[in-house]
């Protein structure tokens, strides 16, 4: 069985700042890992995934994960915070193909970003 | 190439009364996942359907089911509706397995009163 663990639901950082939002995960399988994010009123947008390959995964707005099998980890980074990263970021993980299609979502980071 | 779309954007519905929710895919797409998303927690996967048939199954119980239709688009349909049930339900959209990304759409709003 797959579950997403999402450390802090609320993350606070300053404009400029390093932004690190904490996604572990449990997998029976070899996982594929996504990061999305969503703004108020909106639908889920995908920042970036992981299938195989590279374990480090870019992504789009400038954020990039990397994933770390031996610590069943997949945390989001990105550099600078901007104002506009202001939203709620969703990890998940889904299982290979053939064992089912199911997205496993964590409960949420609310990232703030203050000026 | 358009997006997923769905309908409508808010319902609010009494306790005991039924609900249908409608979602196209995106161009393309033969697959479509449905999700619960209550106030404050991650999507929870309903089910999903891959050309017209159920293809996984979340903890949910039989009132929810679902439909999928020739052009891929699809319907969610809640019977009995209970409080509990008052949440943003999100359709997603992908090109059949797991290893694809899935698109999601803006979501209803579902107020069970």
């Amino acid at each position: 069985a797959q579950s997403v663990t999402q450390l802090g639901s609320h993350v606070s950082v300053s404009e400029g700042a390093l932004v690190l939002l904490r996604c572990n995960y449990s997998s029976s399988v070899p996982p594929y890992l996504f990061w999305y994010v969503q703004y108020p009123n909106q639908g889920l947008q995908l920042l970036l995934k992981y299938t195989t390959g590279a374990t480090l995964v870019k992504g789009i707005n400038g954020f990039e994960a990397e994933f770390k099998k031996s610590e069943t980890s997949f945390h989001l980074t990105k550099p600078s915070a901007h104002m506009s990263d202001a939203a709620e970021y969703f990890c998940a993980v889904s299982a290979p193909p053939n064992t089912g299609n199911q997205f496993y979502f964590g409960t949420g980071t609310s990232l703030t970003v203050i000026p | 190439e358009t997006g997923v779309t769905q309908s409508p954007t808010h319902l609010i519905k009494t306790r005991g009364q039924q609900v249908t929710l409608r979602c196209s895919s995106q161009s393309g797409h033969n697959t479509v996942s449905w999700y619960q998303q209550a106030l404050g927690q991650g999507p929870q996967f309903i089910f999903q359907y891959y050309r017209e048939e159920e293809n996984g199954r979340g903890n949910f119980p039989p009132r929810f089911s679902g439909l999928q239709f020739p052009n891929y688009s699809s319907e969610l349909n809640v019977n009995a509706l209970e409080l509990d049930d008052s949440a943003l339900y999100l359709c997603a959209s992908s090109l059949g397995t797991s290893l694809n990304t899935q698109y999601f759409g803006p979501g209803t709003r579902l107020t069970v009163l």
